[in-house]
């Protein structure tokens, strides 16, 4: 069965850093989402991107946050200046049809910010 | 803001015994989803409810969609110990953003 795909599963950076999380989506979906999940607390919506462009975004998304399709399958969450509080477990997400159909997810990146 | 929220936060039941969680959202929802969390895992689709009043059913799971389709619930019938996990709702509304609920962590004994 097909499968998202992220790397890494672990990154470490220092305060400040930039870092980028990839993310390979389902080949046929359209729809792609990146979500925040900080140490046993729920899942947190960050942003869906389709067709080329950001379709919804969380006020979690804020400036330091930015999504890119690089290629016809790569699609990367980028952190511009890491801050303690972004240290959590990150999942990025393919749909076939917008939020109303089912969400495939990777088995995430967990990111720690020292 | 769109809130989703579950009870109870958490559950222990022996293997067996029933299990029900319960998911109110504070707007209107379009539909309603559920998700399982393996511990050390990713969410999981299990499955989607559409129609006010809906119930579906998977193998021992039973999952309604309210009327007012505002709420939701998740039973399941003689729990087993690989139905360990935390189980989520997630829905959306006026836009198409999925909201996770705060889900509930099933344990069960043997």
């Amino acid at each position: 069965e097909p499968e998202v795909t992220q790397t890494p599963s672990h990154q470490v950076t220092q305060m400040g850093q930039e870092v980028i999380l990839r993310c390979v989506p389902i080949s046929n979906h359209l729809y792609f989402y990146w979500y925040r999940q900080i140490l046993g607390q729920k899942v947190e919506f960050l942003v869906s991107f389709y067709n080329n462009e950001i379709s919804e975004k969380s006020e979690i998304f804020d400036d330091q946050f930015s999504v890119e399709r690089p290629d016809g399958s790569n699609f990367t969450l980028k952190i511009r200046s890491t801050k303690l509080e972004d240290s959590a477990m990150y999942f990025c997400a393919s749909s076939y049809g917008s939020s109303n159909q089912p969400q495939h997810f990777g088995d995430g990146t967990r990111l720690s910010i020292l | 803001g769109q809130q989703v929220m579950q009870i109870p936060q958490y559950q222990h039941v022996q293997e067996g015994e029933d299990f029900t969680t319960y998911c109110n959202s504070s707007t209107t929802l379009s539909n309603i989803q559920w998700y399982k969390q393996r511990p050390g895992g990713h969410p999981v689709f299990l499955i989607q409810l559409v129609k006010s009043g809906e119930v579906k059913k998977q193998k021992r799971l039973t999952f309604q969609f309210g009327e007012a389709k505002k709420n939701s619930s998740l039973h399941i019938t003689a729990t087993q110990t690989t139905d360990v996990g935390t189980y989520f709702c997630a829905g959306s509304g006026a836009t198409n953003k999925l909201i996770f609920g705060t889900g509930t962590l099933l344990a069960v004994q043997p």
